[in-house]
C-alpha cells in the first residue's frame, strides 16, 4: 500500500508564474489537507478536501491560491503569479475518514520561488 | 506563544544519552500527536496520547501528558545518531473541527556519535 505521493518534490518558480502540486492520498483515503512550513516554522494548517468538496479553506490565502480534489486524479493546489513569499514546503495529508488522529503525510513539495 | 509550542528550540546530546523535549499549547484537546521530520523530508508520525491519558509508551519512546498544565514531553531513551530530526507536537482543538492540526515550531534534536 503505497503512501501519501506528492509531487514534484522540488518545484523552481520565477516571480509571477504559475506553480502546481500535486498530492495523491493514501489508497482509500479521500479526505486531504493541504499544510504549508515556511522555513525553521511548524506546519500550518491551508486547507482539507474531500472528493470534489472544498470543506474548510480558512487556512489559505484568499488571492493566489487555490486546491481542488477532482473525483479522478491527484488534489491540486495551484499557487497563481508566486511571489518570493510563497516559498515553502508544502506538504499534503490524507486520511480515511476527517479525522486529527494520525494523518499520514506526504514528502512534500518544495517551492522556491527566485 | 501559540499552540503547539515545544521547547527547547533546540537540544545537542551524545549518543546513548536520553533526550526530552516539551511542548505547550493553549487550547483544551481531544488528543495530541509527536511527529518527527528528518532534514529536507516528510513528517513521520510517532505517537498520539489522548486527553483522558497519561502517559504512554512506544519503544524508546515515552509521551506524557499534563491536561491541568497544558503540556506534554516526550522522552527518547538511549539516543542514536539516526534519531537526529525535528520533533513537533500537534494538537487538535476540543469544540473545534475534527481535522485541522495546529503544529508547534518543533525540537531540532542532534545526537553525536
Amino acid at each position: 500500500n503505497a503512501g501519501v505521493m506528492q509531487n514534484p518534490r522540488h518545484l523552481v518558480r520565477r516571480r509571477g508564474q504559475e506553480a502546481r502540486l500535486r498530492c495523491s492520498p493514501m489508497k482509500g483515503h479521500s479526505h486531504v489537507y493541504w499544510y504549508r512550513q515556511l522555513p525553521e516554522e511548524g506546519l500550518k494548517f491551508m486547507v482539507y478536501l474531500q472528493k470534489e468538496n472544498i470543506i474548510d479553506e480558512s487556512g489559505m490565502p484568499k488571492e493566489r491560491f487555490s486546491a481542488e480534489f477532482p473525483k479522478e486524479g491527484p488534489s491540486i493546489l495551484r499557487i497563481q503569479q508566486v511571489v518570493r513569499g510563497d516559498s515553502a514546503a508544502y506538504f499534503c495529508a490524507s486520511t480515511p475518514i476527517p479525522s486529527t488522529d494520525t494523518q499520514y503525510f506526504g514528502p512534500g513539495t518544495r517551492l522556491t520561488v527566485l | 506563544s501559540q499552540q503547539g509550542e515545544e521547547d527547547p528550540q533546540a537540544l545537542s546530546i551524545q549518543e546513548g544519552e536520553n533526550a526530552t523535549m516539551n511542548c505547550s499549547y493553549k487550547t483544551s484537546i481531544n488528543n495530541l500527536q509527536w511527529y518527527r521530520q528528518n532534514s529536507g523530508r516528510g513528517l513521520v508520525h510517532l505517537i498520539l496520547i489522548r486527553s483522558n491519558e497519561r502517559e504512554k509508551h512506544s519503544g524508546r519512546l515515552r509521551v506524557t501528558l499534563d491536561t491541568s498544565k497544558k503540556s506534554s514531553s516526550l522522552l527518547i531513551t538511549a539516543s542514536r545518531a539516526a534519531d537526529t530530526a525535528s520533533y513537533f507536537c500537534a494538537t487538535d482543538a476540543r469544540g473545534g473541527s475534527n481535522y485541522k492540526l495546529t503544529f508547534g515550531k518543533g525540537t531540532l534534536l542532534t545526537v553525536n556519535p
